[in-house]
């Protein structure tokens, strides 16, 4: 079974601070995800990287960047939290290719900033 | 650009009745399309796909959905819901030659006993 793990369940952070969010996944796939969660928003793609070191804006990048050092990890940053990003955060990998390949998803991350 | 319409933030069926959630896409070439749901406080699941072939498409837990292209739409249906299918649902869509899916608003459902 393919795995996507997320370092944290919850998270509380004060306003400024600088986040990370880290997320690994063990079946060696190419794709993997960020995006955040709000009620009756669905999931916005926030960043996307496609390989290693490699990385595309989704629709929402404003206020946060990515690394991608290895294959398996990929990392959100919050550089300067703010109380608009308050969210429930997801992960999710996928192989690359033209076939449809369904996208894995982590536990997700509920992050608060106050 | 593609975008994906869920009718009904929130449905609410009695258990043992039919499960109908409605979605309906709009992108410029073939799409690939695809039902996840979400259980409280966990990530989301796929529960099927469609992406070429048969247009009626089989996916797990009792749960099917047509693809029709004529009317851009890819509902779900269980034709007798369970106290367990109490969840969220996420229609969503990509092109056949993308990996960046596009999602729905959600739908969560609520059975009642």
């Amino acid at each position: 079974d393919v795995k996507v793990t997320q370092s944290s369940r919850y998270l509380v952070k004060r306003t400024g601070e600088k986040v990370f969010l880290e997320c690994v996944q063990d079946m060696d796939h190419e794709n993997m995800f960020w995006y955040r969660q709000d009620p009756g928003l669905g999931l916005r793609l926030i960043y996307f990287s496609y390989d290693v070191k490699m990385k595309e804006k989704g629709d929402i990048p404003e206020g946060y960047s990515v690394s991608r050092e290895k294959k398996e990890r990929f990392s959100l940053i919050l550089e300067s939290a703010s109380t608009n990003q308050t969210s429930m955060y997801l992960c999710a990998s996928s192989l690359s290719g033209t076939s449809g390949y369904e996208q894995y998803f982590g536990p997700g991350t509920r992050l608060t900033v106050t | 650009a593609q975008s994906v319409t869920q009718l009904g933030s929130h449905v609410s069926v009695s258990e043992g009745a039919l499960v109908l959630l409605r979605c309906n896409y709009s992108s410029s070439v073939p799409p690939y399309l695809f039902w996840y749901v979400q259980y409280p406080n966990q990530g989301l699941q796929l529960l099927l796909k469609y992406t070429t072939g048969a247009t009626l498409v089989k996916g797990i837990n009792g749960f099917e959905a047509e693809f029709k292209k004529s009317e851009t739409s890819f509902h779900l249906t269980k034709p007798s819901a369970h106290m367990s299918d109490a969840a969220e649902y996420f229609c969503a869509v990509t092109q056949a030659a993308g990996n960046k899916l596009t999602f729905g608003g959600g739908t969560r459902v609520l059975v009642k006993p």
